[in-house]
């Protein structure tokens, strides 16, 4: 069972559209941090968010962390074909110090 | 960001041999590192937590018997699959967290070790 639910699984869009990546828990996080991976490398981290209600922009990327500490999204607006990869969110809960605990991550094809 | 590196990037082997992969944290120390598996189009998942001078701390269901996690000095871990199998063979990615790093206890990413076993 997954702690972090993270979704969708799979998006395909076209160039110049925007997307939006969730990941959902019922558990609170003391941080929660945004990866993006290629294939055959090790993620590659984006952002961490620590606080309840934080946004974060990167470029065109935008994360949020909600209020309760419990979920998150990421925003990618005008999405580029170099936004393709695998999106992971992984949270370190509070009460297992150290620990991340990833979602299933979700796969991003932006296509020309 | 600080540099964690893995040994071997790739590996291939017969079954029923054992298989050894360096994680090393090169600019810090790390106290704390932690193995993660990780199948095909999946996620990473935890499968042991390794503190330096002591016992590693397996995930439910990851048997310490099959892999070995020593964490000798605060620079490097190792991770020795013991009689691998076919189904062993994954991406296995260490991350160290340690004296770099923010106080929510950044971890840093080693590149993976792919690991195939015929």
């Amino acid at each position: 069972t997954q702690l972090l639910e993270q979704s969708p699984q799979f998006l395909s869009i076209q160039e110049g559209e925007n997307l939006t990546v969730y990941c959902n828990s019922s558990s609170v996080f003391s941080s929660l941090q945004w990866y993006r991976q290629e294939p055959g490398e090790g993620p590659v981290l984006l952002v961490t968010v620590v606080t309840g209600g934080e946004v974060k922009k990167l470029k065109r990327l935008t994360f949020q962390f909600g209020d309760a500490r419990k979920d998150s999204s990421l925003h990618i607006t005008a999405a580029q074909p170099g936004d393709t990869g695998l999106y992971l969110c992984a949270g370190a809960r509070v009460d297992s110090w150290g620990k991340l605990q990833f979602g299933a991550g979700t796969q991003v094809v932006v296509t020309p | 960001g600080a540099v964690v590196s893995q040994h071997p990037s790739r590996v291939i082997c017969k079954s029923g041999t054992s298989v050894k992969i360096e994680c090393r944290s090169l600019d810090f120390q790390a106290t704390t590192m932690f193995w993660y598996r990780q199948f095909p189009k999946q996620s990473l998942m935890l499968m042991a937590t390794s503190n330096e001078g002591s016992k590693a701390t397996y995930e439910q269901g990851v048997e310490k018997d099959k892999f070995l996690i020593n964490h000798a000095s605060l620079t490097l871990s190792t991770l020795t699959v013991t009689s691998a199998h076919p189904e062993d063979s994954s991406f296995y990615i260490c991350t160290a967290t340690g004296s770099r790093g923010s106080s929510y206890n950044e971890q840093f990413f080693g590149p993976g070790t792919r690991l195939t076993v015929l």
